[in-house]
């Protein structure tokens, strides 16, 4: 069974930094493309940032750019979002998200797995 | 940025009964269209993608239609476990969701 488990999250001020990481198992990592999605208490879902199969490619939504970096490790199975300059609006549950194709290079499609998600509060 | 704008924000339906809901694209996404389905504290569950093909281990009473700016999640027989908030989501040009509809026991 395809798994996602986040982790990381937590209480930090505005301006400060988080590194969240998303542990995956039972599916062949490096043919999936892979993105965060959170989701603001009570809010709908919004797209963070998609990064391709082998990691060259990377994608960030207007919100985050150039504050937030997604990477990936394929020999350890992880995903990771490093997160600086936290604003209050950041608060909010991130998902790590499976793409649901097979090709590596496409970084738009539907999301077939996800994780749990990991709390991140922005506040002082 | 494609605005997704799902209809209506909140539907109350029997159990037994159909329910329908509706999301709109403000520009074309072809068949580049996901539902999901979320409960409280759980995480968001694939049902449909482009359109109208079922996720693997989805039920048939669950359908997807429409194509370009019209989509439509039908689900023919709500069974309890069917009550839950339900998201589109266009993948045509990036992602964006929809505000989402809550499906509530009538």
């Amino acid at each position: 069974e395809v798994q996602l488990l986040e982790a990381g999250g937590g209480l930090v001020q505005p301006g400060g930094s988080l590194r969240l990481s998303c542990a995956t198992s039972a599916f062949n990592l490096r043919v999936h493309a892979m993105s965060w999605v959170r989701q603001a208490p009570g809010k709908g879902l919004e797209w963070v940032s998609g990064i391709s199969g082998s990691g060259e490619r990377t994608f960030y939504a207007d919100s985050v750019k150039g504050r937030f970096t997604i990477s990936r490790d394929n020999t350890r199975n992880t995903l990771h979002l490093q997160m600086n300059s936290l604003r209050a609006e950041d608060t909010a549950v991130y998902h790590c998200a499976k793409g649901n194709t097979n090709d590596p290079d496409r970084l738009t499609s539907a999301y077939d797995s996800w994780g749990q998600g990991t709390l991140v509060a922005v506040a002082s | 940025e494609v605005v997704m704008t799902q209809s209506p924000a909140t539907l109350s339906v029997s159990p037994g009964e159909r329910a329908t809901l509706s999301c709109r694209a403000s520009e074309s996404v072809s068949s580049a269209l996901a539902w999901y389905q979320q409960k409280p504290g759980q995480a968001p569950r694939l049902l449909i993608y482009g359109a109208s093909t079922r996720a693997t281990g989805i039920p048939d009473r669950f359908s997807g239609s429409g194509s370009g700016t019209e989509f439509t999640l039908t689900i023919s027989s709500l069974q309890s476990e069917d009550f839950a908030v339900y998201y589109c989501q266009q993948y045509s040009k990036w992602h964006t969701f929809g505000q989402g509809t809550r499906l509530e026991i009538k």
